[in-house]
């Protein structure tokens, strides 16, 4: 299957200030990335959808100007947890699909990330 | 609330045994439907999809799952599990609403004992 990266793997940050993920597909180009976070013992709950070019539709309850995203091209999108808090440490995972998310999405290992 | 329900959170069997890990949803109208696994320590990979055809739908490594409308399920099979198999499953749906979002169960974590 296609590849998904993510970057960082790990972070560890200090409240208030801000992190940015990166999400890339490596072999193929991905009209549209997921952002979804999962807790843990728990399953993944989807943040939000970017398309190539367009802003990011974020699904209710979630805030866009605490999760800014960024799809600027067909191989990277960005997710920047602004001001970050403790209850935004979670596990932050990218998907990518070049179907609009119709097919079979391609998973990012997921990014762990700690606010401290 | 329209939902993604697994029934089992953890399941243990020992190898060779079968397993069946139930999978229902509450969306009406046309979906397309997934397992998902997720070995530990690596990230989510497609187990097997259905779109549309025949009900039943063969993925890699030997399971299988069954798409019953009437009954909005999709269950997960394998006539025998293997040590390997050790890992968390995840059954999705995915719809169109003016675009595609999907839904992820919460999940099955299944030990295979050796």
């Amino acid at each position: 299957g296609a590849v998904v990266s993510q970057h960082p793997s790990r972070v560890i940050c200090k409240s208030g200030t801000s992190v940015k993920i990166e999400c890339r597909s490596l072999d193929f180009q991905a009209t549209t990335m997921f952002w979804y976070r999962q807790f843990p013992k728990q399953s993944l709950m989807l943040m939000a959808t970017s398309n190539e070019g367009s802003k990011a539709t974020y699904e209710q309850g979630v805030e866009k100007d605490k999760f800014l995203i960024n799809h600027a091209s067909l191989t990277l999108s960005t997710l920047t947890v602004t001001s970050a808090h403790p209850e935004d440490s979670s596990f932050y995972i990218c998907s990518a699909s070049d179907s609009g998310g119709a097919y079979e999405q391609f998973f990012g290992p997921g990014t762990r990330l700690t606010v401290l | 609330a329209q939902s993604v329900s697994q029934h089992n959170h953890h399941v243990i069997l020992s190898e060779a045994a079968s397993l069946e890990l139930g999978c229902n949803y509450s969306y009406g109208g046309t979906v397309n439907l997934f397992w998902y696994v997720q070995y530990p320590g690596q990230h989510l990979q497609l187990l097997l999809k259905y779109f549309s055809g025949d009900p039943l739908v063969k993925g890699i490594k030997g399971f299988e799952a069954e798409f019953i409308k009437s009954k909005f399920s999709f269950n997960l099979r394998k006539p025998s599990v293997q040590w390997s198999d050790t890992a968390e499953y995840f059954c999705a749906v995915t719809r169109g609403t003016g675009g595609f979002k999907t839904i992820f169960g919460a999940g099955t974590r299944l030990f295979v004992k050796a």
